[in-house]
């Protein structure tokens, strides 16, 4: 079975501009939690979706959003982009809401 | 706020040894605890986890165990092996809150052979 799929796996974008990161999680997997990791430290949770609902929000500014889709696939979206918005994107799906979560490889998003 | 506490960033170990990945929390809210190992270029992958109403849990060579009075968890490896060398990171989450994974800041173990 697939595991956790992200993409793109790498991507540059400058100052100002916007960018879409997407997730398929693991087949019947209904939800999905976005993480931010910089160098050195733990991921940092963004949002978690269950059922194509917002179930939890993270201390990120509105810049960030995301969404779920029927096929509980997801993106996540930020706006404006910051120097500091420069990490791993990790996004990670759980069969149900109490169960482990499983990651994917990441999106490295580096910001010029 | 750091909730979730790994204050060794660093340990080293001989092949066959044990290995003892600490971690530390503040928050008693905290209801369950998992470990992940993560490599280079990889995502976190899931090793283990416990509840909160255990104070140990097995599985093949790697052991959780929870002492709540004082808030601390330990990950045992038996016997250490060169391709456990990662980066370990503790997590936890509480009921009703179970989609936000809170994680420790990661430990990274390498096993020497």
């Amino acid at each position: 079975d697939a595991g956790v799929t992200q993409s793109p796996t790498h991507l540059i974008k400058t100052r100002g501009q916007q960018v879409t990161l997407r997730c398929s999680p693991i087949s019947g997997h209904k939800s999905v939690s976005w993480y931010q990791q910089v160098l050195g430290q733990g991921p940092q949770f963004i949002f978690q979706y269950y059922e194509k609902e917002e179930r939890g929000r993270g201390n990120f500014p509105d810049r960030f959003s995301a969404r779920q889709f029927p096929n509980y696939s997801s993106e996540l979206n930020v706006n404006a982009l910051l120097l500091g918005d420069s990490a791993l994107y990790l996004c990670a799906s759980s069969l149900e809401d109490y169960q482990p979560q499983h990651f994917g490889d990441g999106t490295r998003l580096s910001i010029l | 706020d750091q909730q979730v506490k790994q204050n060794s960033p660093s340990l080293s170990v001989q092949e066959g040894r044990i290995s003892i990945l600490n971690c530390d929390y503040t928050n008693s809210m905290f209801d369950y605890f998992l470990w992940y190992k993560k490599y280079p270029a990889e995502g976190p992958t899931f090793l283990i986890s416990i509840s909160s109403i255990k104070d140990k849990n097995e599985d093949g060579r790697f052991t959780v165990f929870l002492n709540k009075s004082a808030k601390h968890l330990s990950l045992h490896i038996v016997p250490s092996q060169p391709g456990d060398s990662a980066v370990y990171f503790c997590a936890a989450y509480y009921s009703g809150n179970t989609g936000k994974l809170i994680f420790g800041q990661g430990t990274t173990l390498q096993v020497k052979p």
